[in-house]
């Protein structure tokens, strides 16, 4: 099974910018793995950012966007916010076969 | 409003087995695309599996580590969502997350049940 690497963890300044990232160990991350991103708060499930590399739902506020960069999948937030501070994960797909990062805690302070 | 509801979970012997289920409502759920998801105490976030619409060939895919030993299914006509978990593993005790997240459209959704917890332990 493929293995995706993210940055365990990232710490932003309120309203900064930062950018996680979601490696895979088969190589370079493309639209093909349709990469999603989660966003997780202690004791609630997790729920969809992004997904298929950039879509939003129509919940996912603006200042988070995804995209490919480097080889990776990537996730963006511009203009932090204290109510960012959580958990991210990224989902890659491989033929079907789902496989989540590790995780990134994201501190805003 | 949609909804979904896992029952099932408890406490199993290892090498036991368990049937999870997810009650579906609010949505189309013979168009739903579904997948569950794990998270054992304190980590992170694992994908067991999903399984496509009958209309888009009602084919699964699973994990590796549960390949073999866990099968997704689906009863259309209850509207319900099956984990079928054989030969458990200590390392299978986890929160089970049922999750619809998309239709046979490709229309993309995100709803999660509130999760049952799986323990494996002798």
């Amino acid at each position: 099974q493929a293995v995706v690497t993210q940055e365990p963890s990232l710490t932003v300044s309120p309203g900064g910018t930062v950018t996680l990232t979601c490696g895979s160990s088969t190589g370079a991350v493309t639209s093909g793995h349709y990469p999603y991103w989660f966003q997780q708060k202690p004791g609630q499930a997790p729920r969809t950012l992004i997904y298929d590399t950039s879509d939003k739902h129509s919940w996912t506020p603006a200042r988070f966007s995804g995209s490919l960069l480097g080889g990776k999948a990537a996730l963006t937030l511009s203009g932090a916010q204290p109510e960012d501070e959580a958990e991210y994960y990224c989902l890659l797909s491989y033929s079907g076969v789902g496989v989540f990062g590790g995780g990134t805690t994201l501190t805003v302070l | 409003e949609v909804q979904l509801v896992e029952s099932g979970g408890g406490l199993v012997k290892p090498g036991g087995s368990l049937r999870l289920s997810c009650a579906a409502s609010g949505f189309t759920f013979s168009d739903a695309w579904m997948k569950w998801v794990r998270q054992a105490p304190g980590k992170g976030l694992e994908w067991v599996g999903r399984i496509k619409s009958k209309s888009n060939g009602g084919t699964t895919d699973s994990a590796a580590p549960v390949k073999g030993r866990f099968t997704l299914s689906r009863d259309d006509s209850k509207d319900t969502l099956y984990l079928q978990m054989n030969s458990l593993k200590t390392e299978d005790t986890a929160v089970y997350y049922c999750a619809y997240y998309r239709d046979s459209t490709a229309i993309h959704y995100d709803y999660w049940g509130q999760g049952t917890l799986v323990t494996v332990s002798s």
